[in-house]
């Protein structure tokens, strides 16, 4: 079983702050994928890494996955109310994604 | 934008009885999946499909469960005789690629919400 931690679990910013999720695995993946699911709703994909070092950017959110590609990191700049929400993390291998717990972000306007 | 959908949003059926749940996949993928996510805890993998057959199961995916694509559409998730621990969020999820492939990105559908009496 490869396991995908999630920290924090919980996450209360005000609006304008600065915000880092991390994700860590001891297992190696052949892509990292982060999700932001809404209550009720299916996990909505955000981006996949691939390389190890891979840094991509999707407007304030910059996703990194590690050298070794086991870990990775999204930091929100500037967060928004609109960033609230689940973000989920999934490591890809076979025919499979295994999913992180989740990370539950709160932006207080 | 093309997208999984799934049907019905919600079913409610009683222990014991046969459930067939419904997706229709991006029409491009190759590659099916059923993850399920029972109430606040984490999205578990069930099953891959490719190729009219099982690519891998998990130890959750028991002989009560059946996958099967029965026109060149929809992809089904069947529970033969459903148990209270089967009431869950029943995702399906579809890529481009699968395994061997760099990139294996899975969308997700809204799923479905399965409530078992």
């Amino acid at each position: 079983t490869q396991l995908l931690e999630q920290s924090p679990q919980f996450l209360s910013i005000q609006e304008g702050e600065n915000l880092t999720v991390y994700c860590n695995s001891s297992s190696v993946f052949s892509s990292l994928q982060w999700y932001r699911q809404e209550p009720g709703e299916g996990p909505v994909l955000l981006v996949t890494v691939v390389t190890g070092g891979e840094v991509k950017k999707l407007k304030r959110l910059t996703f990194q996955f590690g050298d070794a590609r086991k870990d990775s990191s999204l930091h929100i700049t500037a967060a928004q109310p609109g960033d609230t929400g689940l973000y989920l993390c999934a490591g890809a291998s076979d025919y499979k994604l295994s999913f992180g717990a989740g990370t539950t972000v709160t932006v207080r306007a | 934008e093309p997208e999984v959908t799934q049907t019905p949003s919600h079913q409610v059926t009683q222990m014991g009885q046969e459930v067939i749940l419904r997706c229709v996949p991006i029409s491009n993928h190759l590659y099916f999946y059923w993850y399920r996510q029972i109430l606040g805890q984490k999205v578990e993998f069930l099953v891959s499909f490719y190729n009219n057959e099982i690519s891998e199961k998990s130890e959750i995916f028991d002989d009560q469960f059946s996958v099967e694509r029965p026109d060149g559409s929809n992809f089904t998730l069947k529970i033969r005789s459903t148990k209270l621990e089967d009431s869950a969020m029943y995702f399906c999820a579809s890529s481009e690629a699968g395994r061997g492939y760099t990139y294996n990105e899975q969308f997700f559908g809204p799923g479905t919400r399965l409530t078992v009496l």
